[in-house]
């Protein structure tokens, strides 16, 4: 079985500065992650995913996550946040081998100030 | 092209009344999948369908959910008796057959439950 933790239930961010999210997975087998994204009153996202290959992986709207295979993690980064960033976000897993079942983190909130 | 559509966007029932949800994938999506998040709590794997049939109903939390995909196409997903703790919001999603890889999940807006 696979857990998902994001670190930060919330993170209140300035319109133009950096922003890095947090999430760490546990598995016993190999996984494929996910950054999803829930913009007020609309549904899920997806941000960006990383299979195999680099392990910078960009996404849309200036995203990018690094997989970190020692420290089990999948961070999230935007150089520069906009307002229009403000929403949740949630980190997911899913086993290679079993296909398609998401574990999702519990979410982290980005409140993005002018 | 449509995304993903549920209905009702939202439905507050009383404790002991039952509620259907819908889900439309989108087309020709054969992967069909009911995620909820009940408050303050993380997004939880329900079920998954290939076509009409359940591939994976392990996150089922117990009998009185029950899932349908008649057909193949739209799936429903009904409480009977709703309980309170099955206030919440739930997702639907859908892929292509394959898998994950290079197959993203899309999710709908999600259905609110309020049950009183």
């Amino acid at each position: 079985a696979q857990s998902v933790t994001q670190l930060d239930s919330q993170v209140p961010v300035f319109e133009e500065a950096p922003v890095e999210l947090r999430c760490n997975y546990s598995s016993s087998v190999s996984v494929y992650l996910f950054w999803y994204v829930q913009y007020p009153n609309q549904g899920l996202q997806l941000l960006l995913k990383y299979l195999s290959g680099s392990t910078l992986v960009k996404g849309i709207n200036g995203f990018e996550a690094e997989f970190n295979k020692s420290q089990t993690s999948f961070h999230l980064r935007k150089p520069s946040v906009h307002i229009s960033d403000t929403a949740e976000y949630f980190c997911a897993v899913s086993e290679i081998a079993a296909g398609n079942k998401l574990t999702f983190g519990g979410g982290t909130r980005v409140l993005v100030k002018p | 092209e449509a995304g993903v559509t549920q209905f009702p966007s939202h439905s507050v029932i009383e404790k002991g009344q039952t509620v259907t949800l819908r889900c439309d994938p989108i087309s020709g999506h054969d992967n069909l999948y009911w995620y909820r998040r009940v408050m303050g709590k993380e997004i939880k794997f329900l079920l998954h369908f290939v076509k009409e049939s359940k591939q994976d109903e392990s996150g089922m939390p117990n009998n009185r959910f029950l899932a349908e995909r008649t057909g193949g196409t739209y799936s429903t997903l009904k409480v009977q008796p709703a309980e309170l703790e099955d206030s919440g919001v739930y997702f639907c999603a859908s892929s292509k057959r394959g898998g994950p890889s290079g197959n993203t999940i899309y999710f709908g807006e999600g259905s609110w439950l309020t049950v009183v």
